[in-house]
């Protein structure tokens, strides 16, 4: 109920190209379901959220697909840079409580 | 910048010590996460505390305890450590609740030898 699986676990794209992570969560009752950019020896960032009140989101060269009914939720990283290189994880939380469940992360390297 | 300060930076211990990290939240901020971060594990949520109260636990073990202190400022008390507990902790703020974003302190490297 309180798992939020991600894959792939590693991705290699070429410069230009579009990065795609997936996620998929059990508990209907999250609300909330951010983004986070972590370079090596950094805290994670936010880069993009989204409510389930919408179905798409986007930031720039980011992009948050969601489908409530699927209880998934995806990020596309369009024209990948190799600054983009990085581990990103997904995450839920909400639905009243305080806990935030992140994804085991996605290692990209964009290949210049 | 995040906004976030964690100390220390580094910490090298040996098994069975007790280690305390610190953690002083953005301006603001009334709650603070702590989490664990290990090469196999990704970011294991541990605890979260608003305004000085707990209100979230995750897989935090017994031999880990934290508190939040009048000025906000958080403090992560691990004892008793064993090899296993090597990892980065990291801290969190945000404004209220973990629907609000969070901002990620640059994180304490433990290494327990």
């Amino acid at each position: 109920q309180q798992q939020v699986k991600q894959s792939p676990q590693s991705l290699i794209v070429q410069k230009g190209g579009i990065s795609i992570i997936n996620c998929a969560y059990e508990n209907t009752a999250f609300d909330y379901f951010p983004w986070y950019q972590q370079f090596p020896g950094k805290g994670p960032a936010l880069l993009i959220a989204i409510r389930p009140d919408v179905s798409e989101k986007k930031e720039g060269r980011f992009t948050i697909s969601f489908n409530k009914s699927a209880k998934q939720f995806s990020l596309h990283i369009m024209d990948s840079q190799p600054g983009d290189s990085a581990t990103y994880f997904c995450a839920a939380s909400g639905g009243g409580g305080f806990k935030t469940i992140f994804g085991a992360g996605t290692r990209l390297f964009v290949k210049a | 910048d995040s906004g976030v300060t964690q100390t220390p930076k580094h910490l090298i211990t040996a098994t069975g010590q007790r280690v305390t990290l610190r953690c002083s939240p953005r301006s603001g901020d009334l709650s603070v996460y702590w989490y664990q971060q290990s090469l196999d594990q990704g970011l294991q949520f541990l605890i979260q505390y608003y305004n000085g109260e707990e209100r979230a636990k995750g897989n935090i073990l017994e031999r880990f305890s934290a508190q939040q202190f009048p000025d906000l400022h958080s403090e992560l008390n691990l004892s008793s450590l064993e090899l296993g507990d090597s990892a980065l902790y990291f801290c969190a703020s945000s404004t209220r609740t973990s629907t609000d974003t969070q901002y990620f302190g640059p994180g304490t490297r433990l290494t327990v030898l």
